[in-house]
């Protein structure tokens, strides 16, 4: 069965800082999507990046970039120059050839000022 | 072109009464998926519906659920007879179609409270 994994419930960075969270995930697909998501307090989820497995080279967004270890199943993300606006829950997702996403339970990122 | 729109946004319902939650997927979107966040939780996969038609409700509690997609107007999440356990944020995502390269786009969810 395919599973996400967050280890860390809670992280926290200070301004301006960079903060590494990490995601593992288990599965026998080959070809798969992997996401970040934020959903701030007001719940809505919001989209922070895609990695598609067949691609070798990390994704990355502005101040939001990802380290993709695909034998090691492996892909956490990496937030550059934290700001305020950066607090809040992150789910990893993993999404095969199916139309199911499977997320992981989450970190809750706090930004010290 | 407007995002999912999800309502309401809070529900706050007691013990046996019915909750309706609606989603109208984006424009142009004919796929609807529903999940379900229990407090402290990531979202979990309910069911996944096309026009008229249920694809797959693997993820749907067996009894007081149920979900449709009327030819004409939202995607209905209908429980029955609501206990405490019920109470979660229900989020509606929608995509143009299914299949790995397709990207489902989230709607604000449904917070449900049950007394």
């Amino acid at each position: 069965a395919q599973t996400v994994t967050q280890s860390q419930p809670e992280m926290s960075v200070q301004e301006a800082e960079t903060v590494t969270l990490s995601c593992t995930y288990d599965t026998s697909e080959s070809d798969y999507y992997l996401f970040w998501y934020k959903q701030p307090p007001s719940r809505q989820m919001i989209l922070v990046i895609r990695q598609e497995a067949y691609k070798q080279q990390n994704a990355t967004e502005n101040r939001f970039s990802v380290n993709f270890q695909k034998a090691a199943k492996s892909f956490s993300l990496k937030i550059s120059d934290s700001q305020l606006g950066d607090a809040a829950m992150y789910f990893c997702a993993y999404r095969a050839g199916t139309y199911k996403y499977i997320f992981g339970t989450g970190t809750r990122l706090k930004v010290l000022a | 072109n407007a995002g999912v729109m999800q309502n309401p946004r809070h529900l706050v319902r007691r013990r046996g009464q019915e909750a309706r939650l609606r989603c109208s997927p984006m424009k142009g979107h004919s796929h609807v998926y529903w999940y379900r966040q229990l407090p402290e939780e990531g979202l979990k996969f309910m069911v996944y519906l096309q026009k008229e038609n249920i694809i797959d409700e693997s993820g749907m509690p067996k009894e007081r659920f149920s979900a449709e997609f009327p030819k004409e107007g939202p995607s209905i999440l209908r429980i029955q007879q609501v206990v405490r356990g019920d109470s979660a944020a229900y989020f509606c995502a929608s995509s143009t179609t299914s299949g790995p390269y397709n990207e489902q786009f989230f709607g604000p969810g449904t917070r449900l409270t049950v007394l």
